[in-house]
């Protein structure tokens, strides 16, 4: 009940295109779903984040859908550049307590031009 | 300051050895964390300090010791480590209870020979 299952696995888009990552989770006590970006050798970065009173939210060419009843949230990229070659790890926790973060798998994106 | 650092970037290190990871942090956050994350895998939580206290050991080997000599300041003492625990060691903080925000060092790249 504490995962947070993420896919694909992998995504290669190009250079423009909108890149889209899907995460869903099964603990409904759940109230903080952030996205954290990681570059090879780096510790991870909060990339954006939401709360399920609020169905989307954008920040730049990086928008956050979130469906509650479906307990599922996806990371669009749009205008997706090589830059944003990474990998996204989409995270799950509670506010208050000890903020144990549950982390999604993790997506490897490459942005070819 | 909203940076978390990390010393030393690299350590090589035999199983006999004893070695210390630091984590050093300037933002007044209240909670720090010890994560382990081995390659295309998400970050695994190991310890959680709040408030300068050990609050959350998630079952780590007792090779493995953490500190927390000031709020500023994280240690992880290492001792008679396994060639498996090659990986890297990540730091994090956050501002403590009701925020869920975690800010990332760069991380230890950690290998035991």
């Amino acid at each position: 009940q504490q995962q947070v299952k993420q896919s694909p696995q992998s995504l290669i888009v190009q250079k423009g295109g909108i890149s889209i990552i899907n995460c869903a989770y099964e603990n409904t006590a759940f109230d903080y779903f952030p996205w954290y970006q990681q570059f090879p050798g780096k510790g991870p970065a909060l990339l954006i984040a939401i709360r399920p009173d609020v169905s989307e939210k954008k920040e730049g060419r990086f928008t956050i859908s979130f469906n509650k009843s479906a307990k599922q949230f996806s990371l669009h990229i749009m205008d997706s550049q090589p830059g944003d070659s990474a990998t996204y790890f989409c995270a799950a926790s509670i506010t208050g307590g000890y903020q144990k973060v549950t982390f999604g798998t993790g997506t490897k994106l490459q942005v070819i031009p | 300051d909203t940076e978390v650092t990390q010393t030393p970037k690299h350590l090589v290190m035999g199983m006999t050895n004893k070695k210390s990871l630091k984590c050093e942090q300037h933002m007044g956050h209240r909670a720090m964390y010890w994560y382990k994350q081995k390659a295309k895998k998400p970050p695994e939580l190991m310890f959680v300090y709040s408030y300068e206290k050990l609050s959350i050991n998630e079952s780590v080997p007792s090779r493995f010791s953490p500190e927390c000599p000031n709020s500023s300041l994280l240690n992880l003492h290492l001792h008679a480590l396994q060639p498996e625990d090659s990986a890297l060691y990540l730091c994090a903080s956050s501002q403590g209870t009701g925020t869920n925000e975690q800010f990332f060092g760069p991380g230890t790249r950690l290998t035991v020979l």
